[in-house]
């Protein structure tokens, strides 16, 4: 079956440090990748996807690219700022489509003054 | 509009209570979701429906009982639900059978069961 896996947390930075947080999945084909991001008490919101190889999505200065050889979306950041304090989920949609999303385990990032 | 609406937004319900959770969306998606999601944990899939049909259901207990009225809304009926039914129960809403599209999440209800 389809799965995701991500790094654990808490992962604590300092501002203006660079961010990496890796994902690896498991899936036949070429499924879509996301990353959305929850902060305290909200429901998830997408920061970025990519639905091919090699794909760059990019949003809010956080980027992934899909690489299809590492079966790899890790999620980098150049400067991270304290309002980036918030749990991140990679997640994929499986190739022949289908309703089902399925998530990685989440990662909580700390940015700290 | 890109916003999915779930009301109430905080609820504390009794075991013997009867209550229900609200979701609405208008961008035209035929796939609505409810999942719950513990603290520290990531959401986990209930139920989605597909063009108004149920199509997946998690093998979710039957104190929880999805309804699709229409197109925009998805309700979640609770009944007699017990404390470990307390968490946050997302909405979301996407094009069905999309590999690409994503999921639009609604803000969340945090049930506690008392």
């Amino acid at each position: 079956g389809n799965s995701v896996t991500q790094m654990e947390g808490p992962v604590t930075l300092s501002e203006e440090a660079f961010l990496t947080i890796n994902c690896t999945y498991t899936a036949t084909g070429y499924p879509s990748l996301f990353w959305y991001v929850q902060y305290p008490g909200e429901g998830l919101q997408l920061l970025l996807k990519a639905t091919k190889a090699d794909d760059k999505g990019s949003n809010k200065g956080f980027e992934a690219t899909y690489r299809k050889e590492t079966t790899s979306f890790h999620l980098e950041k150049g400067s991270v700022q304290v309002s980036d304090s918030a749990v991140y989920f990679c997640a994929l949609s499986p190739t022949g489509g289908g309703n089902k999303l399925t998530f990685g385990t989440g990662t909580q990032l700390k940015v700290e003054l | 509009d890109t916003e999915v609406t779930q009301t109430p937004k905080h609820l504390v319900m009794g075991m013997t209570n009867k209550k229900s959770l609200k979701c609405e969306q208008h961008m035209g998606h035929r796939a609505m979701y409810w999942y719950k999601q513990k603290a520290k944990k990531p959401p986990e899939l209930m139920f989605v429906y597909s063009y108004e049909k149920l199509s997946i259901n998690e093998s979710v207990p039957s104190r929880f009982s999805p309804e699709c009225p229409n197109s925009s809304l998805l309700n979640l009926h609770l009944h007699a639900l017990q404390p470990e039914d307390s968490a946050l129960y997302l909405c979301a809403s996407r094009p069905p059978e999309s590999r690409s599209a994503e999921a639009f999440f609604g803000q969340g209800t945090r049930l506690t069961v008392v």
